[in-house]
């Protein structure tokens, strides 16, 4: 089946530092990837949508300066949270869907990241 | 953002119990899909449906897509401990996945 893999799982970074999060469709091609933000105890909310080869779509209240996202090629997907502050502290999943899935999408494993 | 009407919040099963949960919401669906969550981990698809009035079975799971499009159920049969975990309804029409707000199964103390 589809697998996505996300890395890192774990991230600590200092207050005013940019972390780069990346999610790799392993074995299929990707057109479109989601990533998502979970705070604890809480469902998925998404952030934006990429497609490969163009800007990627936000969703309301979702700083596009703030958090960057590439989506170069058909395999990878990257965020990147720039100058982070504690309040950025959260659960990064992304999910990647292929163009011939019209069905469930595949969720990369999740990246914790705390910003001290 | 919109989101499903998933219940319930919570609860807790003994082994062998069976347990049932659902989503319901004012918007139609194309699909209704079945996920579930582990601590620190990413949702991990159990059932997607397709149909309205599509019932799908994964072994001990099963999920219906209700007639109306606007609503599914899930049931775990003979519940086991590993059954423990978040459960995400997600709903999706054109583009990206609308999520319930998760039911939290745990062991009844």
């Amino acid at each position: 089946g589809a697998v996505v893999s996300q890395h890192p799982s774990r991230v600590i970074c200092k207050s005013g530092t940019s972390v780069k999060i990346e999610c790799r469709s392993l074995d299929f091609q990707a057109t479109t990837m989601f990533w998502y933000r979970q705070f604890p105890k809480q469902s998925l909310m998404l952030m934006a949508t990429s497609n490969e080869g163009s800007k990627a779509t936000y969703e309301q209240g979702v700083e596009k300066d703030k958090f960057l996202i590439n989506h170069a090629s058909l395999t990878l997907s990257t965020l990147t949270v720039t100058s982070a502050h504690p309040e950025d502290s959260s659960f990064y999943i992304c999910s990647a869907s292929s163009a011939g899935e019209f069905g469930g999408y595949t969720f990369g494993s999740g990246t914790r990241l705390t910003v001290v | 953002g919109q989101q499903l009407n998933q219940s319930p919040q919570s609860m807790f099963i003994q082994e062998g119990e069976d347990v049932s949960m659902n989503c319901t919401s004012s918007s139609i669906f194309n699909t209704w899909l079945w996920y579930k969550q582990d601590p620190g981990e990413g949702p991990v698809l159990l059932i997607a449906l397709y149909k309205a009035g599509e019932l799908t079975s994964n072994g001990r799971l099963t999920a219906q897509f209700g007639i109306t499009r606007k609503d599914s159920f899930l049931n775990i049969s003979a519940s086991i401990p590993s059954d423990v975990g978040i459960y995400f309804c997600a709903g999706r029409r054109v583009g990206n996945l609308i999520f319930g707000k998760g039911t939290k199964l745990s062991v009844k103390p």
